[in-house]
């Protein structure tokens, strides 16, 4: 079965280091998200990506963060300049069609902001 | 703005006992519902999906039901397990394409 990818599974960083998460969605998809996870919280939704532009971000989704389709595979989530409090599982995830349609999400990045 | 809300946030059973898990939710017009499944530090394993048209998903042991007049899902699990103890999320998706998670209910099967 087609699945979502990300790697790396664990990423260390400094605080204030650029970090860049990457992801691999279904090949056939055309929607693309990432939520966040800080531990013990929910999961929150950040930004969706659709026809190579944010289509919706969350508030949470500041000027730190940005996203692109790169090579029209990989789907990255890139935060310029880590905080601390940006230590969190990021999940990206991929649809294939409209609203209808099921999102189908990653394993998970856990980035540790030292 | 949708919330989802589940109870309880913990539980402890027996081994061999049924057991339902419960998920409410404030805005009805969603297009579907999901359980997921998450281990300690780990990613999300997606259980059961329920479109807005369904009242009900089954998976083995697992059963989950959906009201969404009422804005209330809940996950049945049969013959309880100690493999099942993890933490158990519901997560409902709208028009906007958003999924809305809850916080989870964190289960403990006692051998």
């Amino acid at each position: 079965e087609p699945e979502v990818t990300q790697t790396p599974s664990h990423q260390v960083t400094q605080m204030g280091q650029e970090v860049i998460l990457r992801c691999v969605p279904i090949s056939n998809h055309l929607y693309f998200y990432w939520y966040r996870q800080i531990l013990g919280q929910k999961v929150e939704f950040l930004v969706s990506f659709y026809n190579n532009e944010i289509s919706e971000k969350s508030e949470i989704f500041d000027d730190q963060f940005s996203v692109e389709r790169p090579d029209g595979s990989n789907f990255t989530l890139k935060i310029r300049s880590t905080k601390l409090e940006d230590s969190a599982m990021y999940f990206c995830a991929s649809q294939s069609g409209t609203a209808k349609n099921i999102q189908y999400f990653g394993a998970g990045t856990r980035l540790s902001v030292l | 703005k949708q919330e989802v809300t589940q109870i309880p946030a913990a539980l402890s059973v027996p081994e061999g006992e049924n057991l339902v898990l419960n998920c409410s939710f404030t805005d009805s017009a969603i297009y579907n519902l999901q359980w997921f499944r998450q281990d300690p530090g780990k990613g999300l394993t997606s259980l059961l999906l329920i479109q807005s048209s369904q009242r009900e998903q089954t998976s083995g042991r697992l059963n989950a039901s959906l009201d969404k007049s009422s804005g209330r899902s809940t996950l049945y699990i049969a013959a309880s397990q100690p493999g099942d103890s993890a933490t158990y999320l519901c997560a409902v998706k709208g028009g906007d394409d958003k999924i809305i998670f809850g916080k989870g209910t964190r289960l403990h099967i006692l051998p």
